[in-house]
């Protein structure tokens, strides 16, 4: 098993520049999700999917777009990166629980976004 | 609403000294606790967890006790070694949410 895979690993942009990261994983798991991860501010959530054609808003989804069309795919859209998105980006998936919550998280290496 | 809180960092240690990293939580409930660890240039990976008070979560020598009296799930371990240098997070995350919940990390350094 890969596990959770990313791409690209570095990104740089200019402001208004649109782009996808990319997030996949082999385990079958229900429930992907987006992170940022800040000097400071720890792993803060963008957006998550509990489903194929099924998403939800984080805790900072403003500036980011999801969709979800296959188990395996989740990837994270900036429609017009900003230099305010400038940040390293985890991909996390896992097995949802039958009473609701999540089993252990399992996250990809990252992608270093950089908006100039 | 559901929070926590780490000690700053950094925390710098020499080999073989004890570890002892604060987490306390703020949560409706009966959260689970976690603690991830971020090596170098890679993604988080579990390290630990604990689903009810006083369970204590231990891996690689590393161990905490989730205490719901004093809302800490504070981590130790008794040697640390210069491989151990990383960012610990601690998370929590509340029964029939699907939303894990960071603190702001706190950074290992262990010198030979």
């Amino acid at each position: 098993n890969a596990g959770v895979t990313q791409t690209p690993k570095f990104q740089v942009l200019k402001t208004g520049q649109s782009m996808t990261l990319q997030c996949a994983q082999d385990m079958n798991h229900e429930y992907m999700s987006w992170y940022r991860q800040d000097p400071g501010m720890g792993l803060r959530l963008i957006h998550y999917s509990v489903g194929a054609g099924i998403t939800d808003q984080g805790e900072v989804p403003n500036g980011y777009n999801v969709s979800r069309s296959t188990t395996e795919d989740f990837p994270l859209r900036l429609l017009s990166a900003a230099p305010s998105q400038t940040s390293v980006y985890f991909c996390a998936s896992s097995y949802s629980k039958a009473r609701g919550g999540l089993d252990t998280q399992y996250f990809g290496p990252g992608t270093r976004l950089t908006v100039l | 609403g559901n929070s926590v809180t780490q000690m700053e960092g950094p925390v710098t240690l020499s080999e073989e000294a004890f570890l002892t990293i604060n987490c306390t939580y703020t949560a409706t409930g009966y959260p689970s606790l976690f603690w991830y660890v971020q090596y170098p240039g890679e993604g988080l990976q579990l390290l630990l967890k604990a689903t009810k008070a006083d369970d204590k979560g231990s891996n690689k020598g590393f161990e905490a006790t989730y205490r719901k009296e004093t809302t800490s799930f504070h981590l130790e371990k008794g040697s640390v070694q210069v491989s151990d240098s990383a960012v610990y997070f601690c998370a929590l995350m509340n029964t029939g949410f699907q939303k894990l919940v960071f603190g702001t990390g706190t950074r290992l350094l262990v010198s030979p």
